[in-house]
């Protein structure tokens, strides 16, 4: 398994300002995501995050918005940038342990963001 | 493409007696089936997961879950239900056949355990 720590694990944000979401490792890992679970909903993923390579983001999420960084194998970060009352979300980090007994995403603890 | 379905929003059980939490599933290749579970004000922990050998998969705090390929089920089953259980079920489920399928989560259940 994995253990993922994130910070913050909450914040509350003014409308128009932006947050950056830390995601920590302890191990080294190709495949990181990112997920947003709007309240009382499933997880929808925002991107993939891989170290070396410009994140991919899924439909309905772009760069502007949700720019990622992935500077090395244990790392990486998502900012909301520019955030309004409807960005009001858990942001949770997700790594994916492949292999032969593995094959299983392993989340963080998540980040609850309330956007005023 | 793949999808999965869970068709209860939420499940009451009285505590001590078995629950079932259900599951149905769409893929196109090789089925990799997960549950997860998420406590309030926590992110998601892995449960139990089915890639491969017994249809019945053992996993944490009790839970098992049985791989039905003719009914492309996989529900989460427990013996005999805990308060502390009460909490919000994902099921999941990822294409194996392909290494680059990402994983996609159904709904939610949400389940209550009444003393």
């Amino acid at each position: 398994s994995a253990v993922i720590s994130q910070k913050p694990s909450r914040d509350i944000c003014q409308r128009g300002t932006s947050l950056t979401i830390q995601c920590q490792v302890d191990s080294q890992v190709t495949m990181m995501f990112w997920y947003r679970q709007q309240p009382g909903q499933s997880l929808t993923l925002i991107a993939t995050a891989n170290q070396g390579s410009e994140a991919t983001y899924e439909s309905g999420f772009v760069i502007d918005k949700f720019p990622i960084s992935r500077p090395n194998l244990t790392f990486s970060t998502l900012t909301v940038s520019n955030m309004s009352p409807e960005d009001s979300s858990i942001y949770l980090c997700s790594v994916d342990l492949q292999g032969a007994l593995e094959d299983t995403q392993y989340f963080g603890p998540g980040t609850r963001l309330t956007v005023l | 493409a793949q999808s999965v379905a869970q068709p209860e929003d939420q499940v009451n059980v009285a505590e001590g007696n078995p629950l079932t939490v259900k599951c149905t599933y769409s893929v196109s290749g090789n089925p990799y089936l997960f549950w997860y579970v998420q406590y309030p004000n926590r992110g998601l922990q892995f449960l139990l997961k089915y890639i491969t050998g017994d249809n019945l998969v053992k996993g944490s705090y009790g839970f098992e879950a049985e791989f039905n390929k003719s009914q492309t089920s996989f529900h989460l089953k427990k013996p005999s239900a805990l308060v502390s259980d009460s909490a919000l079920y994902f099921c999941a489920v990822r294409d194996g056949y392909s290494s680059a399928s990402k994983i996609i989560f159904g709904s939610g259940t949400r389940l209550s355990i009444r003393p």
